[in-house]
């Protein structure tokens, strides 16, 4: 079958770095994403990851390891605004998006 | 730039009663789709659309159903509503087919449902 790992909630202080962590077991890849989720709003994309490798945007980053089925999220000097939810995403051998449940990321002061 | 929008924001309406949820994009997307998002689930396709003309069924399409009569219009309406039904839906867009070849999704504001 095809499933999405992630966290449900990580904790972190503003002003460092979290990792947010994503597996994955999906008939055929064709691409990975990542999008942030403020409560009560829409999903807005952040990332796209489709060949091995880390992609830098600004304060976040995010990683793709395909043999592995394995994805990371980095986001560097948290700000309170980053808290939010995070959701990875992948797209299968038909072009369908598979979505894990996100995870809810809090920063504290 | 309105992007995508939806109406109505939030509904509460009662089992057995027909509802449609409606979403309008002026990007000209030629994708779109309609999830529903449940506390502790990912986000869940309903149906979708390849281009206007065209629909499929996605993962959870029972109980729904959608019309592309155009490019901008992409309706969802509920037949006979159940209190099952009641969840958080979001229409979305992209200029990709599922969002490939970093095609991103585009989404609405969201559509609260409530079934009593």
């Amino acid at each position: 079958g095809q499933n999405i790992d992630q966290p449900t909630e990580m904790t972190a202080t503003e002003g460092a770095i979290v990792q947010i962590n994503c597996t994955y077991q999906t008939s055929g890849f064709n691409g990975l994403f990542w999008y942030q989720q403020h409560a009560g709003e829409a999903p807005t994309f952040l990332s796209y990851n489709v060949l091995d490798g880390l992609e830098e945007k600004g304060r976040f980053s995010s990683f793709l390891s395909r043999s592995k089925g394995y994805s990371y999220l980095l986001l560097k000097e948290l700000q309170m605004k980053d808290s939010a939810s995070y959701l990875c995403a992948t797209l299968d051998s038909n072009y369908q998006l598979i979505w894990g449940a996100g995870t809810k990321l809090i920063i504290k002061p | 730039i309105a992007g995508i929008t939806q109406a109505p924001t939030s509904q509460i309406l009662a089992a057995g009663r027909r509802m449609t949820l409606r979403c309008t994009q002026d990007m000209r997307h030629n994708a779109m789709y309609w999830y529903r998002q449940d506390l502790g689930l990912g986000l869940r396709l309903i149906h979708y659309s390849n281009t206007a003309g065209t629909t499929g069924k996605g993962e959870v399409p029972d109980g729904y159903s959608v019309s592309r009569a155009n490019t901008d219009d992409f309706p969802l309406t509920l037949a006979s509503a159940v209190p099952s039904q009641t969840s958080v839906y979001f229409c979305a867009s992209s200029d990709r087919l599922a969002g490939g070849d970093t095609g991103e999704l585009f989404f609405g504001e969201g559509s609260r449902l409530t079934v009593l």
